[in-house]
């Protein structure tokens, strides 16, 4: 069946590193998909998102990489902030109406 | 703040009683989608309602059900509580259904049953 995942649930970093999350989807068909950012207590929060036909976009310091090959993607975070600490989800709009998540990636950057 | 709003914040119910939850779209929204989401997961897709009929539904039984208002706002029912229904429950909204459009989520409703 459909699912996105993640490849780890935890992610330390020093504050002023660089962070990639890594997700893998399973629907050769997805063509659509979205990072969001959850903060403790708080609604996911829309990131960044890419069609399949880029490879690449860039935002004010994330980037998401597409590879459609090995259905993979991965979100990058320039210059890590405390501010960045959250839970981060790939999900997946292929079904056109629902957004199918994965279980996301805990990221934790210490100052 | 994404413009969407839930109510209540939190509840707490016992097995077997019923629940309504509701949620207020961001202006100009027509659609709204209902999530899930249980302790350490992400989010599951419920059902989503656009211009008052159910949209698409995920994998939830029918005492599960919903409703979308004239203003767009939406309701989520849930009968005969289940210890698993606890859980945060997500309201999204959009400017349209269908793939591409970007969803708005709400603060949520952590709902804990006992």
């Amino acid at each position: 069946g459909e699912s996105v995942g993640l490849h780890l649930p935890t992610l330390s970093v020093q504050e002023g590193d660089n962070s990639i999350i890594n997700c893998a989807y399973s629907n050769s068909a997805s063509d659509y998909f979205i990072w969001y950012k959850q903060e403790s207590g708080k609604g996911p929060q829309f990131i960044i998102d890419i069609r399949s036909n880029m490879d690449k976009r860039q935002g004010q310091r994330v980037t998401v990489l597409l590879n459609k090959t090995v259905k993979h993607l991965s979100l990058q975070i320039a210059a890590t902030q405390p501010g960045d600490s959250a839970v981060y989800f790939c999900a997946d709009n292929q079904a056109g109406t629902a957004l199918i998540f994965g279980k996301g990636t805990t990221l934790s950057v210490s100052s | 703040e994404t413009g969407v709003t839930q109510s209540p914040t939190h509840l707490i119910k016992t097995r077997g009683q019923q629940v309504t939850l509701r949620c207020s779209s961001q202006s100009g929204h027509n659609t709204v989608s209902w999530y899930q989401q249980a302790l350490g997961q992400g989010p599951q897709f419920i059902f989503q309602y656009y211009r008052e009929e159910e949209n698409g539904r995920g994998n939830f039984p029918p005492r599960f059900s919903g409703l979308q208002f004239p203003n767009y706002s939406s309701e989520l029912n849930v009968n005969a509580l289940e210890l698993d229904d606890s859980a945060l429950y997500l309201c999204a909204s959009s400017l349209m259904a269908g793939g591409g459009n970007e969803q708005f989520f709400g603060p949520g409703t952590r709902l804990t049953v006992l």
